[in-house]
């Protein structure tokens, strides 16, 4: 079983849409993020949520949204997408504890055009 | 800001060999923890090993193992006996006391010649 598993892995959409990731973990773990990974491999992170608190890095523009219906999930939702957020985007999850591991999803893969 | 850096975007190894991947850190609090994650042609990330700064012992894991120097903010991951499928970009990351959220460094691409 996956353990964290996000969709579509692939999305091409033009500029000027609203789009949505979805992102489901089982393996219990009390936090969730997203990561943007850029052209250059650049890896940074975007949020951090647990049913207490979310934590923005302020480097993302308020068009992107995560949104949890629960615990096990984490979605992001972008609104009026542009060139520049072209990108590969990773769900992962832990649970919350500095030396615990993160598990990542396989990413999706997002293309605007 | 609190940053991670490795200086080495390529590294190039023989089959059997062993290669040094350097990382740099900066850091305001006393104890935190470091991560090295692979990423293969798949896309998938991998925790290959991690540290805690307040031990002074060195992490291993089979055929990987780091040099922590604290006082440095070095942590460098060694991979002994390469293998093929070692080829992948590696990533640096220390972690955040808020959120525990991964910062990452720029990755290391190692590629492994036969």
């Amino acid at each position: 079983d996956t353990a964290v598993s996000q969709t579509p892995k692939y999305l091409v959409t033009q500029m000027g849409n609203d789009k949505s990731i979805k992102c489901e973990q089982n393996l219990g773990h009390d936090t969730m993020y997203w990561y943007k990974q850029d052209s250059k491999k650049f890896l940074k992170i975007m949020f951090s949520y647990n049913n207490k608190e979310l934590i923005i890095n302020e480097t993302v523009p308020n068009r992107f949204s995560p949104k949890s219906p629960d615990k096990a999930h984490l979605n992001l939702h972008i609104n009026s997408l542009e060139l520049g957020d072209s990108a590969v985007y990773f769900c992962a999850s832990s649970q919350g504890h500095l030396n615990t591991e993160a598990f990542f999803g396989q990413g999706t893969r997002l293309t605007v055009v | 800001a609190q940053t991670v850096t490795q200086s080495q975007p390529e590294m190039s190894v023989q089959e059997a060999e062993t290669v040094t991947l350097s990382c740099t850190y900066d850091t305001s609090e006393s104890d935190y923890y470091l991560f090295w994650y692979k990423q293969p042609p798949s896309r998938q990330m991998i925790l290959v090993i991690r540290q805690e700064a307040y031990k002074q012992q060195n992490a291993t894991e089979n055929r990987f193992s780091v040099n922590f120097q604290k006082a440095a903010k070095s942590f460098s991951l060694k991979i002994s006996d390469s293998q093929l499928g070692d080829a992948a970009m590696y990533f640096c990351a220390r972690i955040h006391n808020a959120g525990n959220m991964l910062t990452f460094g720029g990755g290391t691409r190692l590629m492994v010649k036969p």
